[in-house]
């Protein structure tokens, strides 16, 4: 079974950090692009970060450039998200999502998420 | 960045109903976009790809059409599972991955 799961998340002081895991099973997780999702309590989906197959290209939205940093280990089949300086707008849950699609790309298979709080 | 629209924002329809809802997109995506459908609690489900191409296992009674600006997700015939909220996305210009702001489909 294709699989993504999330883990990582919790509550975290503002200023503080955190790193959130997706663990893939399941199909060729080197072959794809990976992308974080996110999504405040109550509001719509907000991409995060991108991450091509081989790492060599990584993307980020503005609201956390410079602050998050993904990567990925192919050997381990794991997607990461390294944040720092969180503020509590980063509060939300965040997905992982498999990026496919060969011309028309869209992200088909999807995490659980893991909810991240930011607050003091 | 491009900016993706939806209409309505909210809708409330029976059982049986066609419901359409509308996705623009600020500037031409060519057929770049993609709909999403999440349930409360749950992550999106990928419905529609390439603006009208149906994901393997979603029902035949969604699909989409449109190119360039204007687009369009139809539910033929609404059953009680599909109350949920729709988002439409755009993949022709990234990053970034931009997601409309979502239309909520609930029971009449």
């Amino acid at each position: 079974e294709v699989q993504l799961v999330e883990s990582g998340g919790g509550l975290v002081k503002p200023g503080g950090s955190l790193r959130l895991s997706c663990a893939a099973s399941g199909f060729t997780f080197s072959s794809y692009s990976m992308n974080w999702v996110r999504q405040a309590p109550g509001k719509g989906l907000e991409w995060v970060s991108s991450i091509s197959s081989s790492s060599s290209y990584i993307y980020y939205a503005d609201s956390v450039k410079g602050r998050f940093t993904i990567s990925r280990d192919n050997a381990k089949n794991s997607l990461y998200l390294q944040m720092n300086s969180l503020r509590a707008e980063d509060t939300a849950v965040y997905y992982c999502a498999r990026r496919a699609g060969a011309r028309y790309y869209y992200m088909d298979v999807w995490g659980k998420g893991t909810t991240v709080t930011v607050s003091s | 960045d491009i900016q993706m629209t939806q209409s309505p924002s909210s809708l409330s329809a029976s059982v049986g109903d066609r419901v359409t809802i509308t996705c623009r997109a600020s500037q031409s995506i060519s057929s770049y976009l993609n709909w999403y459908q999440q349930k409360p609690g749950k992550a999106p489900k990928l419905l529609i790809y390439a603006a009208s191409s149906l994901q393997s296992g979603v029902p035949s009674r969604f699909s989409g059409s449109g190119s360039g600006t204007d687009f369009t997700l139809t539910i033929s015939s609404l059953q009680p599972e599909d109350f949920a909220t729709y988002y439409c996305q755009q993949s022709y210009s990234t990053p970034p991955e931009t997601f409309g702001p979502g239309t909520k489909v609930d029971i009449k």
